[in-house]
């Protein structure tokens, strides 16, 4: 069945260190997007990427970094400079969604990963 | 995006019809309603989305006030596998062409009782 995958399910990071988050699909979708959720709130975009070897800032890119030299691999890495990485973490995608007005792909549905949930030690 | 208001929290009896609205009163004409769920420690599923017209799919309908300044999600036989989060999000349909991010806001947990 095709789908998202994110891995691992639970990582701990220690102080200064980096820790990279793993996203694949095999959807065979274009654009591809890291969610970070809090508890009891919504989620807020920190990368997006709409084709291979192409990627944009979300609403809270600070200290994080993604790569997208795969169409179905879309890693986050969680940097050090990230103060407050305790989080929820989600990849999704969907269909490319790119174009003028009244794109009829602009509308097409996210499919999510089951998430990582990431700690401090 | 335009803001839509859910209830904080709804409850059910299994095997009963529910009726979740959302309201939405600053729609614009191109912003598409879509919803989502969440059910614990999972990622967002994809519920159903409509524009104009009463929608409906495997998984729920959609009903889609006149005026379109609210919707209501209807699961017509809810089960224990239906206690979720259910997201109400407007997305308008003339993206500037930048991929398109989802807009959660808190949402309504939905608790089915046996």
């Amino acid at each position: 069945d095709g789908g998202i995958t994110q891995s691992p399910k639970y990582l701990f990071r220690k102080e200064g260190q980096n820790v990279t988050l793993s996203c694949e699909q095999n959807l065979n979708h274009d654009a591809m997007y890291w969610y970070r959720q809090d508890p009891g709130q919504g989620l807020r975009l920190i990368y997006y990427s709409q084709i291979v070897n192409d990627f944009q800032k979300g609403d809270i890119a600070e200290g994080y970094s993604v790569s997208r030299e795969k169409k179905e691999s879309f890693p986050l890495t969680v940097t050090s400079a990230q103060k407050n990485p305790t989080a929820f973490y989600l990849c999704a995608s969907s269909i490319g969604n790119w174009g003028g007005a009244f794109n009829r792909y602009s509308n097409q549905p996210q499919h999510f990963g089951d998430g990582t949930r990431l700690s401090i030690l | 995006d335009a803001k839509t208001t859910q209830p904080n929290s709804m409850e059910s009896n299994e095997e009963e019809p529910v009726h979740l609205p959302c309201n939405h009163s600053t729609i614009s004409g191109t912003d598409y309603i879509h919803w989502y769920r969440q059910l614990p420690s999972q990622g967002p599923e994809y519920v159903i989305h409509g524009l104009t017209s009463n929608v409906n799919n495997r998984m729920a309908s959609l009903a889609i006030a006149e005026d379109r300044k609210s919707s209501t999600l209807i699961l017509h036989r809810a089960t224990l596998r239906d206690a979720a989060v259910y997201y109400c999000i407007l997305r308008d349909e003339r993206s500037s062409g930048s991929a398109r991010q989802l807009t959660f806001g808190s949402g309504t947990q939905l608790t089915v009782l046996p």
